[in-house]
Order: C-alpha cells, then sequence, then structure tokens
C-alpha cells in the first residue's frame, strides 16, 4: 500500500496563478483532510471530508477550495494564488468512526511569490 | 471551539536525559489526546494516543498522562536518544461526535544532543 500521496512534492507560482493539488489514499479511509503547516502554527485545519460526498470548512479556509472526487481522491484548489498561501500542505486520512489515528501524506512545499 | 496551548516551544537536552512537553486544552468535552512526531522534512506520525478514561500509558519510552480536571496532558520520554530530535505536536478533540476534528498544538522542537 503507497498510503497517502499527493502531488506535487514542491511548486512556485506567481501571485494570482490557480493551481490544484492532489491527494489520494489507497487504505479505503472515510475521512480525508487538507492542513496547512506554517513555522510556529502548528498544523490548520483547512477543509474537511467526513465521508464521501461531503466537505467542511476548517479553521482557515479563506481563499481555498475542495474536492472530494471519490472515497480515495481529495483535492484542494487555489483559485488565485496569494503569497500568505505560501506553505507546506498536508493532506490526512483516517479510518472508520471509531479509530482515530490521522495518516499524513509526504506534504506539498507551496511558494508563492 | 477547541484551544490547544503548548510548552515550550523549543526543548534542548542532552542525551540519556529525560523531556517532557506540556499541553492545555479549553474544551472540556475533549475526550480523545494524541502526540504527533514529525521528523525534519517528514510528515507528522501518530506516536501514541490517550483517552480521557485513562490517567497515563506507556509505550516503551514514552508516555502521556492525562488530568481532566486541570484539562491538561504531558508527553514524558525518557532516556532521550539523538534519534528523538523532532517537532511533536498534540491535539485535542472530542471524538465521540460523526466528525474527527483534532485542534493542534503549535508544536514542540526537541533537541536531544549526543
Amino acid at each position: 500500500n503507497a498510503g497517502v500521496t499527493q502531488t506535487p512534492k514542491f511548486q512556485v507560482l506567481k501571485t494570482g496563478q490557480s493551481m490544484t493539488l492532489q491527494c489520494a489514499q489507497d487504505m479505503n479511509h472515510n475521512s480525508m483532510y487538507w492542513y496547512r503547516q506554517d513555522p510556529g502554527m502548528g498544523l490548520r485545519l483547512i477543509y474537511y471530508s467526513a465521508s464521501e460526498g461531503t466537505t467542511d470548512k476548517g479553521e482557515v479556509p479563506n481563499g481555498y477550495n475542495v474536492s472530494r472526487l471519490n472515497k480515495r481522491e481529495f483535492s484542494l484548489r487555489l483559485e488565485s494564488a496569494a503569497p500568505s498561501q505560501t506553505s507546506v500542505y498536508f493532506c490526512a486520512s483516517k479510518r472508520q468512526v471509531t479509530t482515530y489515528e490521522q495518516y499524513f501524506g509526504p506534504g506539498t512545499r507551496l511558494t508563492v511569490t | 471551539g477547541e484551544n490547544v496551548e503548548q510548552h515550550p516551544s523549543t526543548l534542548s537536552v542532552q542525551e540519556g536525559d529525560s523531556a517532557v512537553i506540556k499541553c492545555t486544552y479549553s474544551d472540556s468535552a475533549s475526550n480523545y489526546f494524541p502526540w504527533y512526531k514529525q521528523e525534519l522534512g517528514k510528515r507528522p506520525q501518530l506516536i501514541i494516543d490517550i483517552r480521557s478514561n485513562v490517567g497515563e500509558k506507556k509505550d516503551q519510552r514514552i508516555a502521556v498522562t492525562l488530568n481532566k480536571t486541570a484539562k491538561h496532558f504531558s508527553l514524558h520520554i525518557t532516556e532521550t536518544q539523538p534519534e528523538d530530535s523532532a517537532v511533536y505536536f498534540c491535539a485535542a478533540s472530542n471524538a465521540s461526535g460523526g466528525s474527527y476534528i483534532p485542534t493542534f498544538g503549535r508544536g514542540t522542537s526537541l533537541i536531544v544532543h549526543p
């Protein structure tokens, strides 16, 4: 099993450009999450999907959109990138209701100039 | 919503010493408290967790304690080794509802000097 995979690993954007970060998991997990990690700020939730077909905002959703394409895939879109969105982005997934361990992807390092 | 405070932000110890990282939370409904370890350039990985019906849990050199009354929990690492050097995150959540949304602390950078 590959676990949780993310593409791309690195990306540089100019202000105003758009892009989609891809995430996929092969563990048949129900819940998926997008976090951003900034120095000294911990992991902040952008959006999550409790199950296929549902998505909800997290703590810092402004400037982002998500799509839960199917049970495996959960993408994060930046419509008009801003320098404040420079960060490391992690996707995570979680199994069933009664287990709570989150499995994280390797991360995408995004720089917006 | 939940608020998690984590201290210290940086902890430097000598190999073989013990390390303690402390977290406090605000929501008395929180009942699940995981700890994640993130090595430099890597993804966070769960190392230990505790539920609110337990006061302490151990796994070899690591242990977590929980004080529900004071709303704080701590990670204890004994006999530290250089490979323990990493950023450690605590989190708190109410895991009895339909959606699982943990709130993370800001992280502690642990440096173990050989």
